[in-house]
């Protein structure tokens, strides 16, 4: 069965430093891998998504994300942390052909100033 | 464009009473989702349509949940009769069905069931 791991629940990062954000799947073939986005009051928002090719993937608002198929690892990169990316980051994962998104449970991001 | 709409924003109301959420995908888009996301449970989903047909309501929690989309441009999630426990937030999500088209979120109903 399809499964997602966010192994850290929070994570507190200064402004201006880097940011990474780990993310674990479990699933036989190569899956569909996203990353969304929640600020508070909000809906999720894509930050990227992965289905093949290259494995470094870009997204918007400088964020980044490497799949690492030997590690079944999707992590989010960002190298300067700005205040306004406090919020909640969720990896997805859906299986080639399916409608159905995995969850993982969240990582909810504190930025210092 | 306009994103996934929803409304109300908002809904407050006492244990028993009837609630209806509504979502109005993104134009174009075939496939609709119905989301509910706790603290618990974090985000699971409800019911997904494909072009307005239920594909799949395994995640509906029980009877008294139950979802319409008459048409391609609307969908309802009502709760009859509504319990304390169903306090969450609601969110729909509309895509273009396809495999690798993600799926686009609505800014959710935050529903409180005093």
């Amino acid at each position: 069965a399809q499964s997602v791991t966010q192994p850290d629940i929070h994570i507190t990062v200064s402004e201006g430093a880097s940011l990474e954000l780990r993310c674990n799947y479990s699933y036989g073939a190569t899956p569909y891998l996203f990353w969304y986005v929640q600020s508070p009051g909000q809906g999720l928002q894509l930050l990227l998504k992965y289905f093949s090719g290259d494995t470094l993937v870009q997204g918007i608002k400088g964020f980044e994300a490497e799949f690492k198929r030997s590690q079944s690892s999707f992590n989010l990169r960002k190298p300067s942390v700005h205040w306004s990316d406090a919020a909640e980051y969720f990896c997805a994962v859906a299986a080639g052909g399916t409608y159905k998104y995995i969850f993982g449970t969240g990582t909810r991001l504190k930025v210092l100033a | 464009d306009a994103g996934v709409i929803q409304s109300p924003r908002h809904e407050v109301t006492e244990m028993g009473q009837e609630v209806t959420l509504r979502c109005k995908p993104i134009s174009g888009h075939n496939s609709l989702f119905w989301y509910r996301q706790t603290m618990m449970r974090g985000l699971e989903l409800l019911i997904y349509f494909n072009n307005n047909v239920p594909i799949d309501d395994s995640g509906m929690p029980e009877d008294r949940f139950s979802a319409k989309m008459p048409n391609a441009s609307f969908s309802t999630l009502k709760i009859q009769p509504s319990e304390p426990r169903d306090s969450a937030v609601y969110f729909c999500a509309s895509s273009l069905g396809r495999d690798n088209q993600p799926q686009h979120f609505g800014d959710g109903t935050r529903l409180s069931i005093l």
